[in-house]
């Protein structure tokens, strides 16, 4: 069946270092995809998001590109602090108010 | 501030024995979910309110059930919890149809003895 994925299930970096989060989604049809932070006990904790009209969206140490022809979206960090170590989701918003989920990536800083 | 609560945030059930997890929001949005997250693992979507419209997954076991009395609150209903039902609920919310994002509240972490 369709999905949203993620490639590496965990990454681990060096503090001060960029970090890059990788997905694959399958639905070519999608048009609006979100990057979600989920810290641990927490709930997911929107980043950024991105619609299909667009191939990249800076925010504030975040950058989120879109690759609709090889159907590929990440997310960089700019020099990623102890405070970005957390679970990260890549959702993609398949309309009728229904987001899937990819498998999750975790983001480890090392000091 | 605008958000999305959820109440408790931990809750302790026995097996068999009905649990209600609360959701209420001041975002005033149209659009109320609910989640399952197990360890480890991507959110599952369990159902959805639409205002008042009722939105089942075509895989959310009878054992879960919904109420959105207004727009603020919604509960999850759990009728006979058994141990595979512990997990993390999460509630979120979105102003209205496709392309918007949701917004999660904190989850309530159930375990089921």
């Amino acid at each position: 069946g369709e999905s949203v994925g993620l490639h590496l299930p965990t990454l681990s970096v060096q503090e001060g270092d960029n970090s890059i989060i990788n997905c694959a989604y399958s639905n070519s049809a999608s048009d609006y995809f979100i990057w979600y932070k989920q810290e641990s006990g927490k709930g997911p904790q929107f980043i950024i998001d991105i619609r299909s009209n667009m191939d990249k969206r800076q925010g504030q140490r975040v950058t989120v590109l879109l690759n609709k022809t090889v159907k590929h979206l990440s997310l960089q960090i700019a020099a990623t602090q102890p405070g970005d170590s957390a679970v990260y989701f890549c959702a993609e918003n398949r309309g009728a108010q229904k987001l899937v989920f990819g498998q999750g990536t975790r983001l480890t800083i090392n000091p | 501030d605008a958000m999305v609560i959820q109440n408790p945030r931990y809750q302790v059930t026995q097996f068999g024995k009905p649990v209600t997890l609360s959701c209420s929001q001041t975002l005033n949005h149209n659009v109320m979910y609910w989640y399952q997250q197990k360890s480890s693992q991507a959110p599952k979507l369990l159902f959805h309110y639409y205002d008042k419209d009722f939105n089942n997954e075509a895989d959310t076991p009878d054992n879960f059930q919904s109420r959105r009395p207004n727009t603020s609150f919604c509960f999850l209903d759990i009728r006979s919890p058994g141990l595979g039902d512990a997990a993390m609920y999460l509630c979120a919310t979105s102003r209205d149809a496709s392309q918007e994002t949701q917004y999660f509240g904190p989850g309530t972490r159930l375990l089921v003895l």
